[in-house]
């Protein structure tokens, strides 16, 4: 079965200190990865979808980054986090371009 | 750019009440997807309609897509403080490679006991 974890949960990072957040997929070859942060529980917005390894596409602009240094492995950076980096970062994955599968998220406080 | 607009933004009801949520857009999609999101958790799927007109049934839940597939409907018969969570909807937009996504807003339910 495929399964997709995300970690830390919580994270609370100091204005100007970098970020590093991964997220792995198990059980599938080649997913489509994304970022997505969720503000305040509502809805989301897509950062950073890969279609491939080392395969990176930007939706906003922003102080973050993405990598993909594995098939199954996504990476959201920071070099230097700002206050409104804060929120809930979500990662993603698509078996062939259906239904999007989350991780358990990642809150990221800023302070 | 594609968007999806939901509503209502924040629903309360008591327990026995119906309810029904929409997600509207200008735009065609080729599937429309309903998640639901619990406090601290990543979304869940729990459902995906494909075809202009569909009617698809989980339970007390019936969710329908437009007929021209710019449009679809949550309905949620005899809610149960169970169902309290935030329901999203996402569109998969048209002509993109990588089966990109269009979130709403996103409805908070609350069903009081």
């Amino acid at each position: 079965s495929q399964t997709i974890h995300q970690w830390p949960a919580t994270l609370v990072q100091p204005v100007g200190s970098p970020l590093s957040l991964e997220c792995t997929v198990e059980g599938t070859s080649n997913p489509n990865l994304y970022w997505y942060r969720q503000a305040a529980g509502r809805g989301l917005q897509l950062l950073f979808y890969s279609v491939g390894i080392g395969q990176i596409s930007s939706e906003v602009p922003q102080n973050l980054s993405a990598s993909r240094p594995q098939d199954r492995q996504f990476i959201l950076s920071s070099k230097k986090l700002l206050l409104s980096d804060s929120g809930f970062y979500l990662c993603a994955y698509q078996p062939q371009n259906t239904e999007a599968f989350f991780g358990q998220g990642t809150r990221l406080t800023v302070v | 750019t594609q968007l999806l607009e939901q509503s209502p933004q924040f629903l309360s009801i008591q327990e026995g009440e119906n309810l029904t949520v929409y997600c509207n857009s200008s735009s065609v999609f080729s599937s429309l997807q309903w998640y639901r999101q619990e406090p601290g958790e990543g979304p869940v799927l729990l459902v995906t309609v494909v075809t202009g007109g569909e009617v698809k049934k989980l339970k007390r839940l019936t969710f329908q897509f437009g007929d021209a597939r710019k449009d679809s409907s949550l309905h949620i018969t005899a809610a149960q403080p169970g169902d309290t969570g935030l329901y999203l909807c996402a569109g998969e937009d048209q002509g993109t490679s990588y089966g990109k996504l269009t979130f709403g807003q996103g409805t908070i339910l609350t069903v009081h006991p």
